[in-house]
């Protein structure tokens, strides 16, 4: 079952811009992760917000929760070329070994 | 360096034939994870296993089997049973379940039926 849902399903823009993909989920989480892989590649961990917190940073990367509207979101700031990737979300609503995945949001990012 | 290992990075497979994808931790992780991911499409958990000689089956569990007899290895054998086998296959562990704390992922296996 596909509880997170990203959106846009793709988004191109120039260097230099942000880029803000969105997720959002049908039932209660404790935490939410968001995930980048790279073409043919496995997936790199990001950013793990839990239920209680409403914004994390880490470097050039913003996530926002917003648990009464079931939505999370990732901000990339000043975006460069090696930004081009897939961005997932995922949720525990299941479990704390089985998360939910969306089906992403390919960023391409224009030199 | 600490990392997840498969292997083969590609591997072509003849209908009616079992393959095993190889996946090794060296991150003392108890955790570790098989999902498929399709063209476009987000992860799907195939099984999982949270110690040593147990495991779970996940979604979409039908025509593939696993093994955990060592800490350090997980693989997954892809049966003659699972009929549409062409797929990208991830390996994951995490030192406790994967909500609470982040995985860390293998490069991946891409199996192509021919």
């Amino acid at each position: 079952s596909q509880q997170g849902e990203e959106d846009p399903q793709a988004l191109s823009i120039q260097e230099g811009e942000n880029a803000t993909m969105n997720c959002s989920y049908k039932t209660s989480i404790n935490n939410l992760q968001w995930y980048r892989q790279n073409s043919g590649r496995g997936l790199v961990h990001l950013i793990l917000i839990r239920s209680n917190e409403r914004e994390k940073h880490s470097g050039r990367l913003r996530v926002t929760l917003d648990t009464s509207k079931k939505s999370s979101s990732l901000l990339i700031t000043a975006s460069r070329a090696a930004d081009t990737a897939s961005y997932f979300c995922a949720t525990d609503a299941n479990s704390n070994y089985q998360l939910i995945w969306g089906a992403g949001t390919k960023l391409i990012i224009k030199p | 360096d600490g990392g997840i290992t498969q292997s083969p990075k590609y591997l072509f497979r003849k209908e009616g034939q079992n393959v095993t994808l190889s996946c090794e931790q060296n991150l003392n992780h108890d955790a570790m994870y098989w999902y498929r991911q399709d063209p476009g499409q987000g992860l799907r958990l195939i099984y999982y296993s949270q110690i040593v000689n147990d495991f779970q089956k996940g979604d979409i569990a039908e025509g593939y089997s696993v093994s955990r007899e060592k800490k350090e290895s997980f693989p997954l054998t892809v049966t003659s049973a699972q009929k549409n086998p062409t797929a990208f296959y991830l390996c994951a562990s995490s030192s406790q379940g994967q909500g609470t704390i982040p995985m860390t992922f293998g490069s991946g296996t891409r199996l192509t039926v021919v």
